[in-house]
C-alpha cells in the first residue's frame, strides 16, 4: 500500500511552458485534492473532486485544470506556466464524507523561471 | 467564511520541558478541527483530530490537544519535548461534516534545542 504518490518531485519549467503533475492513491479514496503551499504561507485549495468524473474549484484554481478519469488518478494541469506558480504542490486524498482525515502525498517543488 | 490562525511563527522549547503550539478558529457552524505535522521535504502527516465529545484530544507521538469553544482555540500539547519533534506544525479546520474545503493555518515551526 503506496499510499498517495507525486511525480514528478522536482520540476523547473521555462514562463509559457506546461505540465502535468500526476497523482495516484491506492486506498480507494473517493475524495482527492490538490493544495499549493507557499513559503510562510499555509496550504491553499487549488482543485478537488469527491469521485470520478467529478470535479471542483478550489480557492486558487486560476492558470490550472484538473480531470478524474479514474478513482486512482488526479493529474494537475498547468497549461501556461506563470513565475507566480513556483511553489509545492500537495495531492491528498481521504475516503469520503464524514470526519476522515487526510493522506498527502510528498508533493510536487515546481520552479518557473 | 472559515479562517485559522497560528499566531506564532516560531516556538523554541528545551527538550523535556512542555510545549504548546497555538490555533484559534473561525468558523460559523460546528468546527472540525485537525493538527498535521511537516518534517522537511516531505508530505503532511496526520496527528490527531476533534470532531465531539472529550475536549482533550490524543494522538500520535505523545501529542494531545484540548478543543476550547468559548476561547475558539484548539492548542497543541506535549507534556515532554523531544529533539525530534522538531518541525513545522498545521493546524486545519473544517467547517462541517459535509464541507470539502479544509483551511489551513499558516504554520508554527517548532524548534526543540537539546
Amino acid at each position: 500500500n503506496a499510499g498517495v504518490t507525486q511525480t514528478p518531485k522536482f520540476r523547473i519549467l521555462k514562463i509559457g511552458q506546461s505540465m502535468t503533475l500526476q497523482c495516484t492513491q491506492d486506498m480507494n479514496h473517493n475524495y482527492m485534492y490538490w493544495y499549493r503551499q507557499d513559503p510562510g504561507m499555509g496550504l491553499k485549495l487549488i482543485y478537488y473532486s469527491v469521485g470520478a468524473g467529478i470535479t471542483d474549484k478550489g480557492e486558487v484554481p486560476n492558470g490550472y485544470n484538473v480531470s478524474r478519469s479514474t478513482t486512482e488518478d488526479f493529474p494537475l494541469r498547468l497549461e501556461l506556466a506563470a513565475p507566480s506558480q513556483t511553489s509545492v504542490y500537495f495531492c491528498a486524498s481521504r475516503r469520503g464524507a464524514g470526519t476522515d482525515t487526510q493522506y498527502f502525498g510528498p508533493g510536487t517543488r515546481l520552479t518557473v523561471l | 467564511a472559515q479562517s485559522v490562525a497560528q499566531p506564532e511563527d516560531q516556538v523554541n522549547v528545551a527538550e523535556g520541558n512542555p510545549l504548546t503550539v497555538k490555533c484559534t478558529y473561525s468558523v460559523s457552524g460546528n468546527p472540525y478541527l485537525f493538527w498535521y505535522v511537516q518534517y522537511p521535504n516531505r508530505g503532511l502527516q496526520f496527528l490527531l483530530k476533534y470532531i465531539t465529545g472529550d475536549n482533550l484530544v490524543k494522538g500520535s507521538y505523545g501529542f494531545e490537544a484540548e478543543f476550547n469553544k468559548s476561547q475558539t482555540s484548539f492548542h497543541l500539547k506535549k507534556p515532554s519535548a523531544l529533539v525530534s519533534d522538531s518541525a513545522l506544525y498545521f493546524c486545519a479546520v473544517r467547517e462541517d461534516n459535509y464541507g470539502q474545503n479544509f483551511v489551513f493555518g499558516p504554520g508554527t515551526r517548532l524548534s526543540v534545542l537539546p
